[in-house]
């Protein structure tokens, strides 16, 4: 499973746009990316998911470059309840597999 | 319900006791998951379920933590001898698997274990 890595914390003020990348050197040629989002007291939820290029929907964006080495989850103009905890995650869906969180980038928006 | 539910949402005990929580999945979902989650930390994963697979138990910290299967249902962790460091939120996951498995996980809201 390829390995994660993402910043351990982001800071950003209400009604800016927040960029959360997260590296996957070492990702599959049949591996997805998976992003959650994780509130206080509760278990992370699905947000989005791509395989390459651009992915959007109605919470985020999600662009992965060409060589697929990295991604960047796009969450526009954020409010304070965007607060969460980002969890990035890669793995192949052609089959089952266990998936492995990292430690996830802990966003905290401003007023 | 139609989503993952875990019981009980709160559990206090003793050092040296053993505690069973339990995990519904979805109706369907083939997968099964258990992660931990200390305080402030991210995701450890336990123990993942497929079908009936063996179960990938490579994530377990300790041959005290266990977990069963029955089928594609319930799923219970037991944890024997708890010691402090065992305090933490234990989340319960299910998903599709296998051939129809679209990587998404859908969790439950966790059991809180206090170990005093």
């Amino acid at each position: 499973l390829a390995k994660t890595t993402q910043p351990i914390s982001m800071d950003s003020y209400e009604g800016q746009e927040v960029n959360i990348t997260c590296s996957h050197n070492n990702i599959a040629t049949n591996d997805y990316i998976t992003w959650y989002q994780q509130f206080p007291s509760q278990g992370p939820r699905f947000i989005i998911q791509g395989y390459k290029t651009k992915v959007t929907n109605e919470v985020a964006s999600l662009f992965i470059p060409a060589d697929r080495k990295s991604s960047t989850l796009s969450l526009p103009r954020v409010s304070l309840s965007d607060t969460a905890v980002y969890y990035c995650l890669v793995g192949p869906m052609d089959s089952s597999y266990k998936l492995i969180f990292g430690s996830g980038t802990r966003l905290l928006v401003r007023p | 319900g139609a989503g993952v539910s875990q019981s009980p949402s709160n559990k206090v005990t003793e050092k040296g006791k053993d505690v069973e929580l339990r995990c519904d999945p979805i109706s369907g979902h083939t997968a099964l998951y258990w992660y931990r989650q200390r305080l402030g930390q991210g995701l450890e994963f336990l123990i993942y379920f497929q079908g009936n697979s063996a179960p990938d138990k490579s994530g377990l910290p300790s041959d005290r933590f266990s977990a069963e299967r029955t089928g594609e249902s319930v799923s219970t962790l037991t944890i024997q001898r708890t010691q402090q460091e065992d305090s933490a939120v234990y989340l319960c996951a299910s998903s599709l698997g296998g051939r129809s498995n679209t990587g998404e996980l859908f969790f439950g809201e966790g059991s809180r274990l206090t170990v005093l």
